[in-house]
């Protein structure tokens, strides 16, 4: 079936604009997760969804940063004011429940740029 | 503040030579542990886990790990690596009833044919 899918693979924008990222969950995921990943280091936890609820958003690095996830299924990270240091892989990954047996499929991740 | 360390950033082997990778954490109570891969050009995928039991988990494509409690560890290995096992491996664990994954910076393997 189909796997996790987030657009755009790539972004490039200018230090100062507005983006938006989005992700695709396996039809049925109930749970959804951000991470970013920064050159040379692992994943970092941004934010997690237990439906349309934000459960855990202890991750977002400060308040330019914002997810949502209307519908319980698409989510979209947003990203304000943009600086270089928000260059990164932003990764979605979702898991079918919210016990913590579930293991998380993740997605292709979108490469951010800000110049 | 929890953490992960992969000791090693960068593995080059031969083929048939023997893995391991090391993984340490700090966190002092119940903990998930987790090995990723990455292969060239592809996500994330679930190698192996470990939540409770035999600490010696088994995983796909021949790869197991061991949990040392008292060590805080969960090494990564396998005894005869393929040219095919080039990727990037991650060591990741969650904490308690947390569902975050906090995880380490990664191991780059490169296996010659």
């Amino acid at each position: 079936g189909a796997g996790v899918s987030q657009t755009p693979s790539n972004k490039v924008t200018e230090k100062g604009k507005y983006v938006e990222l989005r992700c695709d969950p396996i039809s049925g995921h109930t749970a959804l997760y951000w991470y970013r990943q920064s050159l040379g280091q692992g994943p970092e936890f941004l934010i997690y969804f237990q439906g349309t609820g934000a459960a855990d958003d202890s991750g977002l690095p400060n308040d330019r940063f914002f997810a949502v996830r209307p519908e319980g299924s698409v989510s979209t990270l947003k990203i304000q004011r943009t600086e270089r240091g928000d260059s990164a892989v932003y990764l979605c990954a979702s898991s079918l429940g919210t016990g913590l047996n579930y293991e998380q499929y993740f997605g292709p991740g979108t490469r951010l740029t800000v110049t | 503040a929890q953490s992960v360390s992969q000791h090693n950033h960068h593995v080059i082997l031969s083929e048939a030579a023997s893995l391991e990778l090391g993984c340490n954490y700090s966190y002092g109570g119940t903990v998930n542990l987790f090995w990723y891969v990455q292969y060239p050009g592809q996500h994330l995928q679930l190698l192996l886990k470990y939540f409770s039991g035999d600490p010696l988990v088994k995983g796909i494509k021949g790869f197991e790990a061991e949990f040392i409690k008292s060590k805080f560890s969960f090494n990564l290995r396998k005894p005869s690596v393929q040219w095919s096992d080039t990727a990037e491996y991650f060591c990741a664990v969650r904490l308690g009833s947390n569902y975050q994954l906090i995880w380490g910076a990664g191991t780059k393997l490169i296996i010659k044919p």
